[in-house]
């Protein structure tokens, strides 16, 4: 339990469909993170809030959409995904500045 | 160019044996870095992280940073079959970016 907390833990959806991920941090930190994982591949950054504001957004495409209501609570709303959208979706939460980041145990999604 | 390198492995060796896993970075603006652990199907957990020039010890884990040449390791000494597991490097530009590399995955036979 890493206090970082991801659902649903598996998401399979068609390319139509409307989705969303969540994460909830119980850790107190003020900067969230939305990371994909492929196999073989390095993760890649997608969004960052930090204090709510979006501090980073790494050339996402827009089919991908992140909200973040407060520090404790972060989505990411999915649309009309394509099947090389399908992933390991992993959340994260740090102290603001640091790189110790706190993961979620992920969202596997599969898009069909 | 990928911004963190690592060799992709696998990397076996005997238990008890000392595990070494190298990375090379190319943002010279990286002041500080990472070293996770990713059990397969689980989550990245982060192990150390070395800011300074030289050695970094916590228990059977060492990180060397060589700003000079860009590149970061980790030994892991007396490995353990436990010790089995990805390790993903990761370097931080700005209060926000972390670089990884794709990861090097390490077997320790029993």
């Amino acid at each position: 339990e890493t206090g970082v907390t991801q659902t649903p833990r598996h998401l399979v959806m068609g390319m139509t469909n409307k989705k969303s991920l969540k994460c909830e941090q119980h850790l107190g930190h003020n900067a969230m993170y939305w990371y994909k994982q492929s196999a073989k591949k390095p993760l890649e950054l997608m969004f960052v809030y930090s204090l709510e504001e979006r501090v980073e957004n790494n050339s996402v495409p827009s089919r991908f959409s992140p909200e973040c209501p407060n520090s404790s609570h972060l989505f990411l709303h999915l649309h009309t995904l394509q099947p090389e959208d399908s992933a390991l979706y992993l959340c994260a939460s740090s102290p603001q500045g640091s790189g110790e980041l706190f993961f979620g145990e992920g969202s596997r999604l599969t898009v069909l | 160019q990928k911004e963190v390198e690592q060799n992709s492995g696998p990397l076996s060796v005997p238990e008890g044996a000392i595990a070494s896993l190298n990375c090379t970075y190319s943002d010279r603006g990286s002041q500080s870095f990472f070293w996770y652990r990713q059990y397969s199907g689980k989550s990245p957990e982060l192990i150390m992280f070395i800011y300074s020039n030289g050695d970094k010890e916590d228990g059977r884990f060492t990180a060397q940073l060589n700003k000079a040449s860009q590149y970061v390791s980790l030994l892991i000494r007396d490995s353990q079959p436990s010790d089995s597991a990805t390790y993903l490097c990761a370097g931080r530009s700005n209060d926000y970016k972390l670089s990884f590399g794709a990861g090097t995955t390490v077997t320790v036979r029993a």
